[in-house]
């Protein structure tokens, strides 16, 4: 069974600048996550779909935003890139919707390097 | 609100055993345990659902004291395979579930 896929794996930007990252989850989970990993910061709560529609979404600014597809691969978009959004961003998703039942499989992330 | 693990960092020897604490502030519905190694995906190690529940797989354990909103994660007789950073995920009760992770706790398993 493939586990949860993330592209590009590396990306390098400036400040100012849009990135769009994309996650495939497990064949048959319809909940995805993103989270983003900052040096020392542990893992943060960016966002959370289920069944194409954001089910909530972490203490991060607009600019953060993402949508999930009918096949349920799903994408982050980061707009007005600054310094601080450079990061590892994982995806994982579960196959339910009620998260505190179920184990999240992550990705193996991409690193995200704002110049 | 971020949960607080402690120690940021232990170095042990193989057979050594370590203990990881996990603490919120907040009232807790569950606690969720993964393990990262460098450069690769957490991994997730088990959730504990009730307060007092206690689970485990191989030698890693955990417990989850509800009323005192806190769990320990248990290595016994570590293995060099157990070295990574080992985060703790709390979701509140009343809330979306959603697990708010720490910042996590470095292990160092030496031969």
């Amino acid at each position: 069974e493939a586990g949860v896929t993330q592209s590009p794996t590396h990306l390098i930007k400036t400040r100012g600048q849009q990135v769009t990252l994309r996650c495939s989850p497990i064949s048959g989970h319809t909940s995805v996550y993103w989270y983003q990993q900052a040096l020392g910061l542990g893992l943060q709560f960016l966002l959370w779909y289920d069944e194409g529609e954001e089910r909530n979404r972490g203490n991060f600014p607009p600019r953060f935003s993402g949508r999930q597809f009918p096949n349920y691969s799903s994408e982050l978009n980061v707009n007005a890139l600054e310094l601080e959004d450079s990061a590892l961003y994982l995806c994982a998703s579960s196959p339910g919707t009620v998260l505190s039942y179920n184990e999240q499989f992550f990705g193996p992330g991409t690193r995200l390097t704002v110049l | 609100q971020q949960p607080v693990q402690s120690p940021q960092a232990v170095i042990l020897r193989e057979g050594e055993d370590a203990v990881i604490n996990c603490s919120s502030s907040k009232a807790l519905y569950s606690v969720h345990w993964y393990r990262q190694k460098h450069g690769e995906a957490p991994v997730f190690l088990m959730i504990l659902l009730k307060g007092g529940e206690q689970k485990g797989h191989d030698k890693i354990s955990a417990s989850f004291n509800e009323k005192k909103q806190q769990s320990s994660l248990y290595l016994t007789a570590s293995q060099l395979s157990y070295s990574g950073t080992y985060f703790c995920g709390t979701a509140p009760s009343g809330g979306s579930y959603i697990p708010t992770f720490g910042r996590g706790t470095s292990l160092i398993v030496h031969p």
